[in-house]
């Protein structure tokens, strides 16, 4: 069974660029969120997606965004992009997003570097 | 704010040993604990899960739950060095899929 998959694995960002990240879940599962991880801060939620609808967001400025599609494959996209945004990005998805404990398989990441 | 406390570490205990990794958290809320093991430049995987008081025991991993003091642990016995990573632990809110995560404790397994 195939895992989380990212892409890209590694890319390289100027200041005032965007950059766009992809991730496709596990089959079957529907639910899609997205952290940010730094050394300072670490794991930060960013938002959660289920059944193209976001469910809940983090608290990050409105230049973290997202979406997700039909198939539950989403893309995030962080738009002027500043030096404090260079992290490990991670996608993590889970079957449901409704009440109960629900585990969550993360991806391998994207580590965006902005310069 | 909700918060998830854990001890930086790192942790060191020999071959053998066992491990105790301790993780508080402030919100009486909080439904579902997550252990997760994060090896260097890797991503986090999912160690065990609890959501009732007392203990699960999962091979060598036990992961005990104290919702009145609002407390979670990780016991990880007969450490291997293969067990060196950092651990982190997260709460689940009651509804979603939102995990705040602690800073992670470092354990270093000495052969």
């Amino acid at each position: 069974k195939a895992g989380v998959t990212q892409t890209p694995r590694y890319l390289i960002k100027t200041r005032g660029q965007q950059v766009t990240l992809s991730c496709s879940p596990i089959s079957g599962h529907r639910s899609v969120s997205w952290y940010q991880q730094t050394p300072g801060q670490g794991l930060q939620f960013l938002f959660e997606y289920f059944s193209e609808t976001q469910r809940n967001k983090g608290n990050f400025p409105g230049r973290f965004s997202g979406r997700q599609f039909s198939n539950s494959r989403s893309e995030m996209n962080v738009s002027t992009l500043e030096l404090g945004d260079s992290a490990l990005y991670l996608c993590a998805s889970s079957l449901s997003a409704g009440q109960g404990t629900r585990e969550l398989f993360f991806g391998e990441g994207s580590r965006l570097t902005v310069l | 704010q909700k918060e998830v406390e854990q001890n930086s570490g790192p942790l060191s205990v020999p071959e053998g040993a066992i491990a105790s990794l301790n993780c508080t958290y402030s919100d009486r809320g909080s439904q579902s604990f997550f252990w997760y093991r994060q090896y260097s430049g890797k991503s986090p995987e999912l160690i065990m899960f609890i959501y009732s008081n007392g203990d699960k025991e999962d091979g060598r991993f036990t992961a005990q739950l104290n919702k009145a003091s609002q407390y979670v642990s990780l016991l990880i016995r007969d450490s291997q060095p293969s067990d060196s990573a950092t651990y982190l632990c997260a709460v689940n809110e009651e509804y979603g899929n939102k995990l705040v995560f602690g800073a992670g404790t470092i354990l270093r397994v000495k052969s």
